[in-house]
């Protein structure tokens, strides 16, 4: 079974451009997350997609961030414009149905470094 | 926010032996998840302990949950160089919303 994929696995953009990450999830799995990691932190869900749905985005800062999922598949994250506190790696996941039941997939990430 | 915190932050063992990770919470539960990872790779879930569950075991992982101390500890028995990630302990509340905690920096020396 194929397992999560990402790309770019690496980006360098200046602060104030605009960045864009994918994410396919496994076939399948109903609810997508998109996370983001500080070095040395643990992760922090941006946001929950539920098929196209959106189930949480209280942590995504809204007015640089955003995301869809078209068609319940895969997703994007937009950042724009980026700052420098945006560096980070960022992750996404995928569980066959949302609530206690779902365990999370991860993502090898996407890391961000804004200079 | 942090919900989870882990201790200690770092660990460095002789492979054989075992190793210890706790984690504290503030909030009630759905479950508690621990999750390993490698450095620069995504997150690989190891275990999922239900708020009715006090222990439960996985290979080589012993897991239990003291829900009235709303804390949880890790425990791997005879370590292996591959075990060297680090390790977080994550709370699902409700939905699905998993709330991570620091991690612990596990290394195992061969």
């Amino acid at each position: 079974e194929a397992g999560v994929a990402q790309s770019p696995r690496y980006k360098i953009i200046e602060k104030r451009q605009s960045v864009a990450f994918w994410c396919n999830p496994i076939s399948g799995h109903a609810t997508l997350y998109w996370y983001q990691q500080i070095l040395g932190q643990g992760p922090k869900l941006l946001i929950q997609f539920q098929n196209n749905g959106v189930v949480d985005d209280s942590q995504l800062p809204k007015d640089r961030f955003s995301a869809e999922r078209l068609k319940g598949v895969d997703s994007t994250l937009k950042i724009q414009p980026a700052k420098l506190e945006d560096s980070a790696v960022y992750l996404c996941a995928s569980s066959l149905i949302g609530g206690d039941r779902g365990t999370q997939y991860f993502g090898p990430g996407t890391r961000l470094t804004v200079l | 926010s942090q919900q989870g915190e882990e201790d200690p932050q770092a660990l460095s063992i002789q492979e054989g032996e075992n190793a210890t990770m706790n984690c504290s919470y503030k909030t009630s539960i759905n479950n508690l998840q621990w999750y390993r990872q490698n450095s620069g790779r995504g997150l690989v879930h190891l275990i999922l302990i239900r708020s009715n569950e006090r222990e439960k075991h996985s290979g080589r992982l012993r897991v239990t949950l003291d829900t009235s101390k709303k804390s949880s500890s890790l425990l791997i028995t005879a370590s292996r160089a591959a075990d060297t990630a680090s390790y977080f302990c994550a709370t699902d509340a409700r939905s699905g919303k998993l709330i991570f905690g620091q991690g612990t920096t596990l290394q195992v020396k061969p």
